[in-house]
């Protein structure tokens, strides 16, 4: 299993409005990360989980709130969000975090991404 | 800092012709990885190629390689034999402790 699964696919919340993104991979993995892209731009990192801990916050508002439950989960936890948030929320997983320093080659596994609009 | 540059926006192919993408990157590290992803519309971004910095060989994948200039740090893409299902954008990352991203290339494909 190669994947990286995300729910929902698509996500319209009002403002005022909690909501979770949902983020699943079952290749033993031990980082992972969400990154948030908007059209036609790159992905721009939000957070990286190492070992079930967060360990990379670039930042993001505290109306993001990720979480990883266990090795195999990524949560983000939406409220309160602005308009401007909207765009399309990707996970990702690689096989450990710190790229060539952790002995891998920092590879990234991406989900198919949660498009989110806030109205 | 680490940047990754991509200086062509967008680039056209024809069907069955070859196409070279460009990315450049600034970096201190003597040993890194380079990656190339395709974003299609269908928005999951799939690995292309691989290249390791202490190989001097080019990485090649089927109807891609790269071009690996570790002293220019220049790192293109060649598409070859270019497909409908081709057309995407391409990003170039380079990883440390994270993966950071060009600002992308729109590819066309025209049959």
């Amino acid at each position: 299993d190669t994947e990286v699964t995300q729910t929902p696919k698509h996500l319209v919340m009002g403002m005022t409005n909690k909501k979770s993104l949902k983020c699943e991979q079952h290749m033993g993995h031990r980082a992972m990360y969400w990154y948030k892209q908007k059209a036609k731009k790159p992905p721009e990192l939000m957070f990286v989980y190492s070992y079930e801990k967060l360990s990379i916050n670039e930042s993001v508002p505290s109306r993001f709130s990720p979480e990883c439950p266990n090795s195999s989960l990524l949560n983000l936890h939406l409220h309160a969000l602005q308009p401007e948030d909207s765009a399309l929320y990707l996970c990702a997983s690689s096989q450990k975090p710190g790229g060539l320093a952790g002995g891998t080659t920092g590879e990234l596994f991406f989900g198919e991404g949660s498009r989110l609009t806030v109205l | 800092a680490q940047t990754v540059t991509q200086s062509q926006p967008e680039m056209s192919v024809q069907e069955a012709e070859t196409v070279t993408l460009s990315c450049t990157y600034d970096t201190s590290e003597s040993d890194y990885y380079l990656f190339w992803y395709k974003q299609p519309p269908s928005r999951q971004m799939i690995l292309v190629i691989r290249q390791e910095a202490y190989k001097q060989q080019n990485a090649t994948e089927n109807r891609f390689s790269v071009n690996f200039q570790k002293a220019a740090k220049s790192f293109s893409l060649k598409i070859s034999d270019s497909q409908l299902g081709d057309a995407a954008m391409y990003f170039c990352a380079y990883n440390t402790d994270k993966l950071i991203f060009g600002t992308g290339t729109r590819l066309q494909v025209f049959p």
